[in-house]
């Protein structure tokens, strides 16, 4: 069974704080990516990764960003947190290529910025 | 435009009601699609793959008519079960792979 794992299912923080979501795969996945998720606006982009080291912007990369230095692990970075992005972030991991590969979810992380 | 729409709803049906979804697209790169499913505060699950010819998992079946760019799902029998948000997922080729999921429809099975 797939599994991705994020380091917390509940976050506060304060307005400007450095915060870091840490997101793992155990399946070997090529593709990680990072959205957030707003009642009436669905599963918004923020950033992907098809390789280690590798990141692409998606549609909604401000005042966010991203590492994968390891082939299972993509951490999402809010520089200076704002209460804007109070939102639910969820993680996902995919196979790279263009068969019918589909995407897991890991249990989401719900941040609030106060 | 929204590049992958649906009816947000929520559709209300009684149980044992057939109900079916659709969801339109307007990226022709688009090549695979998904059915998710989302249960209240919890991540998505992949619900279904859709192929090309339709496909069908116990209740479920799944339609794609890339003529008119969009995909449906039905349900038999629903369940009290069933009663979540689907999402409609695209997944486009245009360089890398991107994922697009509509904003989903809300079901509700009611006793």
């Amino acid at each position: 069974d797939v599994k991705v794992t994020q380091s917390s299912r509940y976050l506060v923080k304060r307005t400007g704080e450095k915060v870091f979501l840490e997101c793992v795969q155990d399946m070997d996945h090529e593709n990680m990516f990072w959205y957030r998720q707003d009642p009436g606006l669905g599963l918004r982009l923020i950033y992907f990764s098809y390789d280690v080291k590798m990141k692409e912007k998606g549609d909604i990369p401000e005042g966010y960003s991203v590492s994968r230095e390891k082939k299972e692990r993509f951490s999402l970075i809010l520089e200076s947190a704002s209460t804007n992005q109070t939102s639910m972030y969820l993680c996902a991991s995919s196979f790279y290529g263009n068969r019918n590969y589909e995407q897991y979810f890991g249990p989401g992380t719900r941040l609030t910025v106060t | 435009r929204k590049e992958v729409e649906q009816d947000p709803g929520p559709f209300n049906v009684p149980e044992g009601a057939t109900v079916a979804f659709n969801c339109t697209y307007s990226n022709s790169a688009s090549q695979s699609f998904f059915w998710y499913r989302q249960d209240c505060r919890k991540e998505p699950k992949l619900l279904m793959s859709v192929y090309s010819s339709g496909n069908e998992d116990g209740r479920f079946t799944a339609q794609l008519n890339r003529a008119s760019q969009y995909i449906s799902l039905l349900i038999r029998d629903s369940k009290l079960s069933d009663s979540a948000t689907y999402l409609c997922v695209v997944k486009i080729t245009s360089g890398t792979y991107k994922y697009i999921f509509g904003t989903g429809t809300r079901l509700k099975v009611l006793a």
